[in-house]
Order: structure tokens, then sequence, then C-alpha cells
């Protein structure tokens, strides 16, 4: 089992719809980031959280420490928001060093 | 101001053969990464430098695989007699240290890869 889980793998919607990635992890953690990985390849950090709640524009992280369990939400999601979202945990015993999920592959369609 | 910036985009090599693959991080970034991530799979660390030296290693994952870091700045991964299953995307990312959650966290910056194809 891997210690961090995404889901779901694949997600397909419609241009507007509210979305929601889940990331669960095993390990006590320091942090949690998401992490968006374009069609070209190009990787861009969306959030660093640790507790709590964080919103950047139409993207809103929330993080439940107790229950190890992070959901990224896109509101009013748009075709360009189609890419790879990716959850990666750094460990509390790991030092430096993230461990990544393996990524939720969203198509939003026109 | 200039990203986190790799070279070569890309490379193509004979199985065998030595490679290099340079990171230049964000200027005053003292924290880099090395990742690799390879067809299909996700992401998987290599190597963090803290300047430059490199305190957590472990996700070497063979002995044909070295980095270094000089200067505090640019690195450079190495891979000697490269194997097929080394084709990857490698990339690197770079940070400053935030304090978060009680302790040291780190924001990183990732380059845009150099995807390496052996054959």
């Amino acid at each position: 089992k891997n210690e961090v889980e995404q889901s779901p793998q694949n997600l397909t919607a419609q241009e507007g719809e509210f979305i929601t990635i889940n990331c669960s992890y095993s390990v006590g953690i320091s942090a949690l980031h998401w992490l968006q990985q374009h069609p070209g390849g190009g990787i861009v950090s969306l959030f660093m959280l640790s507790s709590g709640k964080k919103k950047h524009g139409r993207l809103i992280a929330t993080i439940n420490i107790q229950e190890k369990h992070s959901s990224l939400h896109i509101t009013a999601s748009h075709p360009r928001d189609s890419a790879v979202y990716i959850c990666a945990v750094r460990g509390e015993t790991s030092g430096s060093r993230l461990t990544f999920g393996e990524g939720t592959q969203l198509t939003v369609n026109p | 101001g200039a990203g986190v910036s790799q070279s070569p985009s890309n490379k193509v090599t004979e199985k065998g053969k030595d490679v290099e693959l340079r990171c230049d991080p964000i200027s005053g970034h003292t924290a880099l990464y090395w990742y690799r991530q390879s067809l299909g799979q996700g992401l998987e660390f290599l190597i963090y430098f803290q300047g430059n030296s490199a305190p957590d290693k472990s996700g070497l994952p063979s002995d044909r695989f070295s980095a270094e870091r000089t200067g505090g700045s640019v690195s450079t991964l190495t891979i000697q007699r490269t194997q097929q299953e080394d084709s990857a995307v490698y990339l690197c990312a770079s940070s400053l240290a935030e304090w978060i959650g009680g302790g040291l966290n780190y924001e990183q910056y990732f380059g845009p890869g150099t995807r390496l194809t052996v054959t």
C-alpha cells in the first residue's frame, strides 16, 4: 500500500462543475503539497499546508491532520484546469524528502 | 525573476554511456532537489541538497547515480553506464525554507525537466 493514495485516478468534468480530488496518507506529516502538472510536463506548486484550509482563486485545499486526509477543490472548473494533480507529503521523520501520490488526471470539457 | 532551469531539455543516449544533467536553481534558494518521473509512474525523490551538502541521498536508485552541487547554486546529476530503465524525466526543484506548522517547510519551484531516453 502506498503511503500516499489519491482518488480518483481519472476525472472528467464539464466546464463549470465543482471538482474534488482526495488524498489520504498513512504517515505523520509536517506538510502536504498539492502540485499541478500540465500536459507539457511542467510542474507548479499550488499549495503547501499543514493545517486548516488555503484558498487561491478558484482553488481551495483543506487538510484534516487527525484523519490524515486532504482535499483539493476547484470551483467553476474550466478546460484550462485540465492537468494532472499530485498530492505529496513531507513525513515527520523523512527530513526534506517528499513522497508523492500517483496523481489524478483531470479533464474538463467545454 | 528567472525560474529553475534545466539542461538539456532532451537527451538521447546509448545504453552504457554516461550522462550529465544540469540544474540551475532560483538565485538565493539554498535547497535543491532532484526527482525522477518514469513513464506512467509517479514522481520519485532522488536527492536533496542544502547548500553544497546532500543530507539526504536515500532516493538514488543505484551507485551509478551521483550528484553534486557547487557554490550553493548549480547542480549536476550524473548517471554512469546508463540502462534502459533509467529512461525518465528528471526534474529539479529549489526552495527557500519557510516556517510552517512549527517547523521548517519548503515551497518548491520546479524546473521544466530533462527527458532522458536510453536506447
